[in-house]
């Protein structure tokens, strides 16, 4: 089976622009998630689809960032002005039920210049 | 609140010699546990997992890791690392009562020289 894909795998933006990152979930995959990781801290949650809604996003940082997963297949995530401190590595992964694994994408790795 | 505590940022190790990842965590329900391993430029992959059961478990590539709940540790052991198992690992909780996300440690680079 296809794994869980990225897009893009590198994005080099200017502070004030705007990025929409894409992913999309192993087929079957009710449950998406996307994380990321900055500055090689910890990888943290940011929110939780079930379907297309959005299940959890307590993880969001600020309203700069929104998230989107209509239909219930793949997910976009936007960073609407993206800051300096928004660069890292943005994690989506997907699973089909409780207690399995969660499979994850390559990444996305943003940097705001 | 859930946590994850990995004290070490790089472990090097010998080709051969054990290996010793350390974890530990913090949740206030009953811990569901993950390994996770990061090589160059790619995704997360799987290793294992505690859910219930057996406080060993046996994972992918010949990693095991042990529940240790007194110690509140979940540390992941290989009895004889390769120069293939160079690569960062990550160990992660989450709370089996409550919620689906998963919180990470910050992560152990593995260097394991020939």
């Amino acid at each position: 089976e296809a794994g869980v894909t990225q897009f893009p795998s590198h994005s080099v933006i200017e502070k004030g622009q705007t990025v929409t990152l894409r992913c999309d979930p192993i087929s079957g995959h009710d449950n998406l998630y996307w994380y990321r990781r900055v500055m090689g801290k910890e990888i943290k949650f940011l929110l939780h689809f079930v379907k297309e809604s959005k299940q959890d996003e307590s993880g969001m940082p600020n309203n700069r960032f929104l998230a989107e997963r209509t239909g219930g297949t793949y997910s976009t995530l936007k960073v609407q002005p993206a800051e300096l401190e928004d660069s890292g590595v943005y994690f989506c992964a997907s699973r089909m039920v409780d207690n399995s694994p969660l499979h994850f994408g390559n990444g996305t790795r943003l940097t705001v210049t | 609140a859930q946590s994850v505590a990995q004290p070490e940022d790089q472990v090097n190790v010998a080709e051969g010699n054990p290996l010793t990842v350390k974890c530990t965590y913090s949740v206030s329900g009953n811990p569901y546990l993950f390994w996770y391993v990061q090589y160059p430029n790619r995704g997360l992959q799987f290793l294992l997992k505690y859910i219930t059961g057996d406080n060993l478990v046996k994972g992918s590539y010949g990693f095991e890791a042990e529940f240790n709940k007194s110690q509140t540790s979940f540390h992941l052991k290989k009895p004889s690392a390769l120069v293939s198992d160079s690569a960062l690992y990550f160990c992660a909780v989450r709370d089996g009562a409550a919620g689906n996300k998963l919180t990470f440690g910050g992560g152990t680079r593995v260097l394991v020289k020939p």
